[in-house]
């Protein structure tokens, strides 16, 4: 049974880090990519960055890079993601999802293949 | 950054009617292309990959077309279960972007 299991909510002020966590199970890493994804209030989903759950390969949206890290410890089959310098617009649900990538492009998850979100909240 | 254009916003309809949904890709994306339908509290459904391939167990209304840069949704007799959100995604790089959604509403 594929499980994606993320951490619960977290509430933080302008300035801080959060680190979200998802928890994978029932499926081959091989070529498995585990790409993360935000839905802000009333918005569209964003695309925030990916890493191979193989070899820990990691791309990262322009708008977020050198304020995000994703890393994997694949001992435990966990993904994590860690935003930093956090603003109120970062607000949003953070989901994980995973999918075959592979030849430069990874395939869109199936339906079982995300975790079920985690509402960041950012306020003073 | 393949920007993707969804259109429209909102659409009312009625039981029974057809639906049609349109994205557009700043540049070509062949055909790496996704429909999704997404609720309130809940994670994403897969309906079509690759512009037309419907995903096992969604019903043979929902189809899929397009290629390069123009692609289409279409629900033929709109279900009652039908009245959600739904967008597009491109996968033709690492980078996904997706549509700004399309929430269909009951007239």
């Amino acid at each position: 049974q594929v499980q994606l299991v993320q951490s619960g909510a977290e509430v933080k002020k302008p300035g801080a880090s959060v680190k979200v966590s998802c928890k994978t199970s029932g499926y081959s890493l091989t070529s498995a990519g585990l790409s993360w994804v935000r839905q802000a209030p009333g918005q569209g989903l964003e695309w925030v960055g990916w890493i191979s759950e193989h070899n820990g390969d990691t791309d990262t949206a322009q708008k977020f890079q050198g304020r995000v890290t994703m890393t994997t410890d694949s001992s435990t089959r966990t993904a994590y993601m860690d935003l930093r310098s956090l603003k109120s617009d970062d607000t949003a649900v953070y989901y994980c999802a995973s999918s075959y990538c592979n030849v430069g492009r990874c395939f869109p998850p199936g339906s079982d293949f995300w975790g079920q979100g985690t509402l960041v909240t950012v306020s003073s | 950054d393949i920007q993707m254009t969804q259109s429209p916003s909102t659409l009312t309809a009625s039981v029974g009617d057809r639906v049609t949904i349109t994205c557009r890709a700043s540049q070509s994306i062949s055909n790496w292309l996704a429909w999704y339908r997404h609720e309130p509290g809940k994670t994403p459904k897969l309906l079509i990959s690759e512009s037309s391939r419907l995903e096992s167990g969604v019903p043979s209304r929902f189809s899929g077309s397009g290629s390069g840069t123009e692609f289409t949704l279409t629900i033929t007799s709109l279900q009652p279960d039908d009245f959600a959100t739904y967008f597009c995604q491109q996968y033709q790089t690492y980078e996904w972007t997706f549509g700004q959604g399309t929430t269909v509403e009951i007239k």
